[in-house]
């Protein structure tokens, strides 16, 4: 089945870590995007990628950075830099750039320790 | 910029009908979409309205009216299964390319 996986489901930092959230998706989607959702909160863009080796940053990018080396693939890293990182984090992706149906993952509920 | 507005909650009984609107201020888009999203899940695309009017599929129905900055998401027949959260989002009509921007969400409890 095609689809798109997100992982861990559950991910817990330190004060000064650096950690991953992995995203990867077999729909041979070209566009792929990070949301962020805190509770009760719509869902905020930290960046997306419209094509390989590229990617725009969204509203709320301070504090992660991301890669699109493979087109399937879209790693977020939240930096040390994020001082407020706990959150749902959901990876998506769409056929085109220009389009309004979004495919999500399941989503990484991130803590801080 | 965009900006969409919705109502935080909304309860309804099962079997009833429910309308959660959507109201938006934004210089141009391209359409309003619809979302669900269940409790600790992935949300779901439900609907695009690309042109004034209503759209249908099955049990939901979805409304954009431009002139009036506003649109709706109509579920009939209501399951308690469609106690979920709904969002819905928006395109700018910008110069290159944007990404959807979402509303906060409406939280919809269907009670017996």
């Amino acid at each position: 089945d095609g689809g798109i996986t997100q992982s861990p489901k559950y991910l817990f930092r330190k004060e000064g870590q650096n950690v991953t959230l992995s995203c990867e998706q077999n729909l041979n989607h070209d566009a792929m995007y990070w949301y962020r959702q805190d509770p009760g909160q719509g869902l905020r863009l930290i960046y997306y990628s419209q094509i390989v080796n590229d990617f725009q940053k969204g509203d709320i990018a301070e504090g992660y950075s991301v890669s699109r080396e493979k087109k399937e693939s879209f790693p977020l890293t939240v930096t040390s830099a994020q001082k407020n990182p706990t959150a749902f984090y959901l990876c998506a992706s769409s056929i085109g750039q220009n389009n309004e149906k979004l495919f999500f993952g399941s989503g990484t509920q991130l803590s801080v320790l | 910029g965009q900006s969409l507005e919705q109502p935080s909650e909304v309860t309804a009984v099962e079997g009833a009908i429910v309308q959660i609107n959507c109201t938006y201020q934004t210089s141009g888009f391209y359409g309003l979409s619809w979302y669900q999203q269940h409790d600790g899940g992935a949300p779901t695309f439900l609907s695009y309205n690309g042109l004034d009017g209503l759209e249908e599929t099955g049990r939901f129905s979805s409304f954009l009216s431009r002139s009036d900055s506003y649109g709706y998401l109509l579920l009939q027949e209501l399951q308690m299964k469609d106690s979920a959260s709904y969002f819905c989002a928006v395109r700018a009509r910008n110069s290159g390319n944007t990404p959807l921007v979402f509303g906060k969400g409406t939280r919809l409890s269907v009670i017996a």
